[in-house]
Parts: C-alpha cells; sequence; structure tokens
C-alpha cells in the first residue's frame, strides 16, 4: 500500500461528455502528478502540482486540467471526451522534489 | 523529446532462472532510474532506484547502471511465477517528471 487512493476505480463516459477524476496523496506529500496510461504503453505525463500550482506539463491539450487543495487531494478534470481518452490515469504523489514517486490504484476510463 | 527504450516482450523464462530485463534511455543528462512492475489490470509498483553507475542489490532484484552507454537493466534471480508482470523502466532528471518505457512482459514459467 502507497498510501495513495484513487477514485473512482471504474468509469464509463460518452464521447463529449466530460469527467472528473480524484486523488488523495499521503499525507505531507505536497507534490502530485498525473498520468495516462493507454493499453500496451507505459505512463504518459499529463501534468503536475506543487503546494497547489501547476509546475510542469506534458504533451496534452488544454481539456484536459488539474486542481490541487490544501489537504493533499487533487483532481484531473477532462472535458470534450474523446474515445482515445480511454485510458489507465494514475496519480502519483512525492514529497516536494524527492524523486521516488508513489502510485494510486488507478481509474480506468472507457469511453464509448 | 525523451525516450525510454524496452523491449516488449514477452521474455520467458523458467522457474528459478535469472530474468535479465533491459532498458535504454536518450537523455544523458538523466540523473535516476527507476523499475516497476505491474500487474495486469494494477498501477505500476516501485521495486527499486538507482543513481549511481554500477550494480544495486536488493534481494532477488539487481539494477545495473551503465551511464556511458545510456544502459540500465533488472536482474531477477531466482525467477517465481509470481514474478509474471510487465516491468517499466523510467528516468527522470532532478524534479523533472518520469519518463517511462512501454515495458517488458516477463512471463515465468513453472
Amino acid at each position: 500500500e502507497t498510501g495513495v487512493t484513487q477514485s473512482p476505480t471504474h468509469l464509463i463516459k460518452t464521447r463529449g461528455q466530460q469527467v472528473t477524476l480524484r486523488c488523495s496523496s499521503q499525507s505531507g506529500h505536497n507534490t502530485v502528478s498525473w498520468y495516462q496510461q493507454a493499453l500496451g504503453q507505459g505512463p504518459q505525463f499529463i501534468f503536475q502540482y506543487y503546494r497547489e500550482e501547476e509546475n510542469g506539463r506534458g504533451n496534452f491539450p488544454p481539456r484536459f486540467s488539474g486542481l490541487q487543495f490544501p489537504n493533499y487531494s487533487s483532481e484531473l478534470n477532462v472535458n470534450a471526451l474523446e474515445l482515445d481518452d480511454s485510458a489507465l490515469y494514475l496519480c502519483a504523489s512525492r514529497l516536494g522534489t524527492e524523486e521516488t514517486q508513489y502510485f494510486g490504484p488507478g481509474t480506468r476510463l472507457l469511453v464509448l | 523529446q525523451k525516450e525510454v527504450e524496452q523491449n516488449s516482450g514477452p521474455l520467458s523464462v523458467p522457474e528459478g532462472a535469472i530474468a535479465s530485463l533491459n532498458c535504454t534511455y536518450s537523455d544523458r543528462g538523466s540523473q535516476s532510474f527507476f523499475w516497476y512492475r505491474q500487474y495486469s489490470g494494477k498501477s505500476p509498483e516501485l521495486i527499486m532506484f538507482i543513481y549511481s553507475n554500477g550494480d544495486k542489490e536488493d534481494g532477488r532484484f539487481t539494477a545495473q547502471l551503465n551511464k556511458a552507454s545510456q544502459y540500465v537493466s533488472l536482474l531477477i534471480r531466482d525467477s517465481q511465477p509470481s514474478d509474471s508482470a510487465t516491468y517499466l523502466c523510467a528516468v527522470n532528471t532532478g524534479n523533472t517528471p518520469l519518463v517511462f518505457g512501454k515495458g517488458t512482459r516477463l512471463s515465468v514459467i513453472a
């Protein structure tokens, strides 16, 4: 157990809808990163938050957005869902600039 | 574009044998190297990390790093069927996000 939780575990949406995924980090872990893992691929970096501000972003369009809250929880929002957004979404937390990241169990999103 | 390359496998080894998983990376500035294990349908689980050239051992696992060759490997001794999973290599530089390979699928045959 990494102490990182995510909800929901599974989700089915239709194309064009919006979705919010949630993550609760380990206590004290003020850096959270979100990754998208398509089937058969490695995780791809979406963005990172440190002390409630985005401080890094991967090659994802603006319809992917996020928030981090003072209680170490965070959200990933995806607007205008596309079929290719179907994937496992992972959040990973760490303390400050420590390099070891701990992953939550993930949310599997299916877009129909 | 930072890239991490892994052979997708599957790599099949008999129970009790040594499994050798390999990874190459493109960014010479990479500083930290991680191996994650991912069972089907689950999230990645950190096995070990290495920062310096040479070998690092942890139980049945040994990570090997050669920065000159931009190569990192993971050896699993006395492989068990429970080691059957996808192994992800990841690298980063300081506070940058992890860059993952696509993973190598390992199958340990009883």
